[in-house]
């Protein structure tokens, strides 16, 4: 099993809709969280840090569920240019060396 | 806002040649990583370095060496290259222990890798 797992889609979603996926981590001793966005072949541009409060960013939310070891995106009000694969990131901390460990990503597809 | 620069952008190699990848982070980031990501895979964990030490090794192969300047620039030097080393390399930049945001991760636009 994967240490942190990603629904691999493809989420297709109307222009304007809503979408939310979540990303799961096995290790319950991870410490931070990320939402990336990667576009074909390009690096991964951070979009989001996920905070235990949740947090939210425009169209944007985020959660973490420690107790259930996962974290969400949300997108609102969709929009054509959010297509793109959504890599989740853990970092287990400075006693592992702060690597990120990604999901496979989700990806999302938005149609007009 | 100054990104993480890495050259070359492209890079075409023979199997068994050598290749080197170089990484300028981000200013007063101090702590650089690589990782690999192949056709169809998510970025896997390489090697970092803190304060031009190596703070974590991950699936490198012993073929592969990478270092960390003063200047805080990093280079990963990969010899012997095979078919299976095509790939895209990026390198992220952090704070290290420095500032509330160290543990995030900027990413560079990569070095696409073919041997051939």
């Amino acid at each position: 099993r994967k240490e942190v797992e990603q629904d691999p889609g493809p989420f297709n979603v109307p222009e304007g809709a809503t979408v939310a996926f979540n990303c799961t981590y096995s290790n319950s001793a991870s410490q931070s969280f990320f939402w990336y966005r990667q576009d074909c072949r390009k690096e991964p541009k951070l979009l989001m840090s996920v905070y235990s409060s949740g947090n939210e960013d425009g169209r944007f939310t985020a959660q973490l569920n420690r107790a259930s070891q996962y974290i969400s995106l949300l997108i609102r009000d969709s929009k054509l240019s959010d297509s793109a694969t959504y890599l989740c990131a853990v970092n287990e901390g400075k006693a592992a060396g702060n690597k990120l460990t990604f999901g496979g990503g989700t990806r999302v597809l938005v149609k007009p | 806002a100054a990104g993480v620069i890495q050259s070359p952008r492209h890079l075409i190699k023979e199997k068994r040649e050598t290749a080197t990848l170089k990484c300028y982070p981000i200013p007063r980031h101090d702590t650089v990583y690589w990782y690999q990501q192949g056709p169809g895979q998510d970025p896997q964990f390489l090697i970092s370095f803190y304060e031009k030490m190596q703070s974590d090794k991950g699936s490198i192969p012993d073929r592969f060496s990478a270092q960390q300047f003063s200047d805080y620039h990093s280079e990963l030097n990969m010899s012997s290259l095979e078919l299976g080393d095509s790939a895209l390399y990026f390198c992220a930049s952090s704070l290290g222990n420095r500032g509330r945001a160290w543990d995030t991760q900027y990413f560079g636009p990569g070095t696409r890798l073919t041997v051939l």
